[in-house]
């Protein structure tokens, strides 16, 4: 059965301490990955799509990166506004490209000043 | 990219009765979807909504409890039917644009439904 996995299932830093996110997952060929961005009460903001091992995106103080079995997404000196629950969802290559996107739980990320 | 738009924003109602949630965009997409997102877990996909034709839906989803419409290429609504406490959940539209990826989905701000 296709999984994602995120951990940790929340991450509070301080201003400026720079962390990982982890997603891991589980499916019969990867297609592709993607990675979100959610503020409360609002719905997801899409941030990367990653399609193959090595892949790199960056955007901001953002950075996604992929390997066959996981994806990291790694702030660097993160700022209050960086908070946020982060969702890292794939999609397998069973499915056509316009078709379902299985995502994890999410980490819910807070920065403090 | 485009602004989704979705009616209501929130809404209480009574078990056994039936809202319908709108979804707007103010461009032409290819795709549009409805999840779900119960409280402390993950996004869950319903059913993608096809123009003109009847929605393809996920397992565990019937339209008699989630009826689709998508009458054209910027609109589309999903009611749910018969509600429950167990339907208390934010439902979120999703659209993919002409011209980007089409597992690239941005997402509609949500409707939150609480049943009583």
């Amino acid at each position: 059965e296709d999984q994602v996995t995120q951990s940790p299932e929340a991450l509070r830093l301080q201003e400026g301490e720079s962390s990982s996110l982890n997603c891991s997952y589980t499916v019969s060929g990867l297609r592709g990955l993607f990675w979100y961005r959610q503020d409360p009460g609002k719905g997801p903001e899409f941030l990367f799509t990653l399609y193959s091992a090595g892949e790199e995106k960056e955007k901001e103080r953002l950075k996604a990166t992929l390997t066959k079995k996981e994806s990291f997404l790694h702030i660097t000196a993160p700022k209050p506004e960086d908070s946020a629950t982060y969702l890292c969802a794939v999609q397998a290559v069973s499915v056509w490209e316009g078709g379902k996107l299985i995502f994890g739980q999410g980490t819910e990320l807070s920065v403090k000043p | 990219s485009a602004v989704i738009s979705q009616k209501p924003s929130r809404d209480i109602c009574q078990r056994g009765t039936s809202l319908t949630i709108q979804c707007q965009v103010d461009s032409q997409v290819t795709m549009m979807f409805w999840y779900r997102q119960q409280p402390g877990q993950s996004l869950t996909l319903i059913a993608t909504a096809n123009q003109g034709s009847e929605a393809t839906y996920e397992s565990g989803f019937v339209i008699d409890k989630f009826p689709i419409s998508r009458p054209n290429l910027t609109f589309s609504t999903l009611t749910v039917s018969n509600m429950s406490p167990e339907d208390s959940s934010i439902y979120l539209c999703s659209v993919t644009y002409f011209g980007r990826a089409l597992n690239e989905q941005f997402f509609g701000p949500g409707t939150r439904l609480t049943v009583l």
